[in-house]
């Protein structure tokens, strides 16, 4: 009954280092999503996958990149992290409709840059 | 371009009284609506999800409405309980595949 699975939970880097998040998820879901999750700016859509193979750029996605190889994996890749990326990043699926249908949610991965 | 807007930021109310959380969005072709809650330092979790045939959605003291037509979604908690507080987000469709959040109400149930 795992749903969406978030590792790590916690990560604190230093200006300029690198580092992957991984999502996974086990429902089948075609559509995956990274969101942020910032102080009085809600959530904010970093990046999103279709399906397999396939990635698209959401609303804040500079500094970030992405990688769906496998149907259940979604990778968020910080190439040179900024204290600006410091915040709370959320993994979300949803099935085969996209936007129709309800999104499910990983646990959270609090990311500090200093 | 869809925005979302939740008003208000916060709230406080007493132990079992009913209570009403509202949304607002800008783009009114949508498919439907979700409400979510989030406890603290946790994920989000879908409570409703409102079709835009539907008019409202029930599920056990929450009951969700959505009005296209004017742009305005509400979240209805009925004998409100401590154990409701939380943060409660709605989401609206923008195009095809994304959805975008409201800030969010912080509600507090007070025993």
């Amino acid at each position: 009954n795992a749903g969406v699975t978030q590792t790590p939970k916690f990560r604190v880097l230093k200006t300029g280092q690198s580092m992957t998040l991984l999502c996974a998820q086990d429902m089948n879901h075609e559509y995956m999503y990274w969101y942020r999750q910032d102080p009085g700016m809600g959530l904010r859509l970093i990046h999103y996958s279709v399906g397999e193979g396939t990635t698209a750029k959401g609303e804040v996605p500079d500094g970030y990149n992405v990688s769906r190889l496998k149907k259940q994996n979604f990778l968020l890749g910080l190439e040179s992290a900024a204290p600006s990326q410091t915040s709370v990043y959320f993994c979300a699926s949803s099935s085969t409709g996209g936007a129709r249908e309800k999104l499910f949610f990983g646990s959270g991965t609090q990311l500090s840059v200093l | 371009k869809q925005e979302v807007t939740q008003i208000p930021a916060a709230l406080s109310v007493p132990e079992g009284e009913n209570l009403v959380l509202n949304c607002s969005f800008t783009d009114s072709a949508i498919y439907n609506l979700q409400w979510f809650r989030q406890d603290p330092g946790k994920g989000l979790t879908s409570l409703l999800l409102i079709q835009s045939s539907q008019r409202e959605q029930t599920s056990g003291r929450l009951n969700a409405s959505l009005d296209k037509s004017s742009g305005r979604s509400t979240l209805y908690i009925a004998a409100s309980q401590p154990g409701d507080s939380a943060t409660y987000l709605c989401a609206a469709p923008s195009g095809t595949y994304k959805y975008i959040f409201g800030t969010g109400t912080r509600l507090k149930v007070l025993a």
